[in-house]
């Protein structure tokens, strides 16, 4: 099925330091949202874009929507423990209800 | 409030059983959507429903049925499971049938084992 291209795969950082991933699309989408998944649970939003160009924050995460509307960024700043998780970008083509996601990042906080 | 409800939790089936997944949305929530997430993968789009009636349907073959009851509920049925079919299924409900700012909640999922 169709996936978005997410990178990086995974990260490994200290406590403290800000991350960065993105996410791209050969396609449009009129949405762009973040959700981030612990291990046994389902996917919980973050954060939703909604305009090209907009660029959004919640606590310590930050993420735009890109101009061209075929990619997004997150950045979560400051990071801590408890921010280990896989992190996926999901799209959603207008006219459409459908989720189109990523392949996840892993991100790994050492204390 | 309480979130998207899935049950089970777990189950294990052999290859050709049949298996039948339920999810509560959201109190309030009247669309329904099911995703399958094969490990290490992100969540595919199986169905979405709203008012009882499919409003979309992923690239999945016709072994994958669902239905929504009046009080919004659902359940996602497989037929003739393969190995392949082993996954996370994860139930996502929303307010209304699509619009901005619409956005899907997600359940805990049922983790699907076929044997």
């Amino acid at each position: 099925g169709q996936q978005l291209n997410q990178s990086p795969q995974s990260m490994f950082i200290q406590e403290g330091e800000d991350v960065s991933m993105n996410c791209t699309s050969s396609s449009i989408f009129n949405t762009w949202l973040w959700y981030k998944q612990d291990p046994g649970e389902g996917p919980v939003l973050l954060i939703a874009l909604y305009k090209a160009g907009e660029l959004t924050s919640n606590g310590r995460l930050t993420a735009q929507f890109g101009i061209t509307r075929k990619d997004s960024f997150l950045n979560i700043s400051a990071s801590i423990p408890s921010d280990v998780g896989i992190y996926f970008c999901a799209g959603r083509p207008g006219g459409s209800e459908k989720l189109v996601f990523g392949k996840g990042m892993k991100l790994t906080v050492n204390p | 409030d309480a979130g998207v409800t899935q049950s089970p939790t777990h189950l294990i089936k052999t290859r050709g059983q049949q298996v039948t997944l339920r999810c509560s949305p959201i109190s309030g929530h009247k669309s329904v959507s099911w995703y399958q997430q094969v490990l290490g993968q992100g969540p595919q789009f199986i169905f979405q429903y709203y008012e009882k009636e499919e409003r979309g349907r992923g690239n999945f073959p016709d072994r994958f049925s669902a239905r929504q009851f009046p009080n919004y509920s659902s359940e996602l049925n497989v037929n003739a499971l393969l190995l392949g079919d082993s996954a996370l299924y994860l139930c996502a409900s929303s307010a209304e049938r699509g619009g901005l700012y619409n956005e899907q909640f997600f359940g805990p999922g049922t983790r699907l084992t076929v044997l």
